[in-house]
């Protein structure tokens, strides 16, 4: 059974905050990990594909790493604002797309 | 371009029926994925599609079978509806297998009664 887990669960912070959370999944057979955005009553958004370990990617105030030889990625959000109240999930494409999410990470910024 | 599509949106069938529900992915995407959101459980895969062939399948019942076309449209169906299948519904499209960004659609919210 492969499992992608995350951490925290659940997350409060004050607007300007900078935060970041976990993202462990299996080290062997690395092909990739994705990160998703999913605001409430919205469809999930891709943020990263990342596939590369050492990977840094950056879009805005969000940036994540991968180290795919312990088996964990992080995510950054820099001075947090209220619009990034989210889910924010990861996922792991075991098998080539059969997607396995975690739990995810439900944020929420406090103006 | 547009976003990937899905249709019904919203959905009400009793136990024991059947039911069909369609997924237009962004053109010239190849891949669909299904999953199921249930609270507490996260996004479940069901299956994904691509070239008009299954590639990969979920841990769910045989009660859930899908299809795809020529055209890349996608429909999933499942028969002999239980209590729990009571779920948000997305699909997502991508360009290619693998390492390729997912791009979901609105959902479909199909309540079991």
């Amino acid at each position: 059974i492969l499992n992608v887990e995350q951490s925290p669960q659940s997350l409060h912070v004050q607007e300007g905050d900078s935060t970041n959370f976990t993202c462990s999944f299996p080290s062997s057979n690395f092909y990739a990990l994705h990160w998703y955005r999913w605001e409430t009553a919205k469809s999930p958004e891709a943020l990263f594909v990342m596939t590369l370990n050492g990977d840094e990617k950056k879009k805005g105030r969000i940036s994540a790493t991968l180290n795919t030889k312990e088996g964990y990625s992080y995510l950054y959000i820099k001075g947090s604002q209220p619009e990034d109240s989210a889910t924010y999930l990861c996922a792991f494409p075991y098998n080539n797309n059969d997607m396995r999410f975690g739990a995810g990470t439900r944020l929420t910024v406090k103006p | 371009k547009a976003g990937v599509t899905q249709t019904p949106r919203y959905l009400i069938k009793t136990r024991g029926q059947q039911v069909t529900l369609s997924c237009s992915p962004i053109s010239g995407h190849r891949s669909v994925s299904w999953y199921q959101q249930t609270p507490g459980q996260g996004l479940q895969f069901l299956f994904e599609y691509f070239s008009e062939t299954q590639r990969n399948k979920g841990n769910f019942p045989g009660r859930f079978s899908g299809r795809q076309f020529s055209n890349s449209r996608s429909e999933m169906n499942v028969s002999t509806l239980e209590l729990g299948d009571s779920a948000l519904y997305l699909c997502a499209s991508s360009l290619n297998r693998g390492y390729y960004e997912q791009y979901f659609g609105p959902g479909t919210r199909l309540t079991v009664t």
